[in-house]
């Protein structure tokens, strides 16, 4: 089962930022929240990954609480290209597959 | 194009006959995964490799379905005696884990969907 809760659904007016949020109260010390995307048809996407601290590359921020409990993504000027299923993952990076675990996601729709 | 690439992107097939999908990896991932996705579902981890080496296989891997990476570059899925149920998305990953640093973010391919009919 996925360690992750997210919303099943979201809006978000096209300029806006959109914050994904993500509970993962479980998470152990040593594992990474992940987040992926899946535009309808396609292969999911990495977007971004973070242990304890903030993160931020061109695509997206991620902020992960000081418990790291929980974290939210955000894109912050979304557009109608951003449209997808958003998929907050936790896992190691040592002494295990790697393999992800993908639970329902959060289905952004952006909207004009 | 150097993403993960799968061939084909489509495939309809007859309930009882044989399918085999390839997956080409990004060349320097040492780490090879397969998913399978239904309609309205999240991707389920089907099986992985590491270099040639297949290293776990989900339960979900029934003893009609079978992948190999033979040299460990390129991967192959075969399903044989399809039903119906096989009907998915199968999406392939890859990734670089090094022993000290570990796995490395997956990258997945366009996938591969499969109409059993």
């Amino acid at each position: 089962d996925a360690k992750t809760t997210q919303p099943p659904s979201m809006d978000c007016a096209e300029g806006r930022a959109a914050n994904l949020p993500c509970n993962h109260s479980t998470i152990s010390g040593n594992e990474y929240v992940y987040w992926y995307r899946q535009i309808h048809s396609q292969g999911p996407q990495y977007i971004i990954h973070g242990l304890k601290n903030n993160e931020t590359n061109e695509m997206a921020s991620l902020i992960i609480t000081e418990d790291r409990k929980s974290s939210t993504l955000i894109l912050p000027h979304a557009t109608l290209r951003d449209t997808a299923v958003y998929y907050c993952i936790v896992r190691g990076r040592s002494g295990n597959t790697g393999k992800l675990i993908f639970g329902q996601g959060t289905t952004l729709q952006v909207k004009p | 194009d150097t993403g993960v690439s799968q061939d084909p992107r489509h495939k309809i097939t007859k309930r009882g006959q044989n399918v085999t999908f390839r997956c080409d990896p990004i060349s320097e991932h040492n780490r090879l995964y397969w998913y399978r996705q239904t309609l309205g579902q999240g991707p389920e981890f089907l099986t992985y490799f590491q270099n040639e080496a297949q290293l776990e296989k989900s339960r979900l891997l029934s003893d009609r379905f079978s992948a190999e990476r033979p040299k460990g570059s390129f991967s192959t899925l075969e399903i044989q005696r399809t039903e119906q149920g096989d009907s998915a998305m199968y999406l392939c990953a890859s990734s670089l884990a090094l022993i000290k640093q570990g796995d490395y973010e997956q990258y997945f391919g366009p996938g591969t969907r499969l109409t059993v009919t």
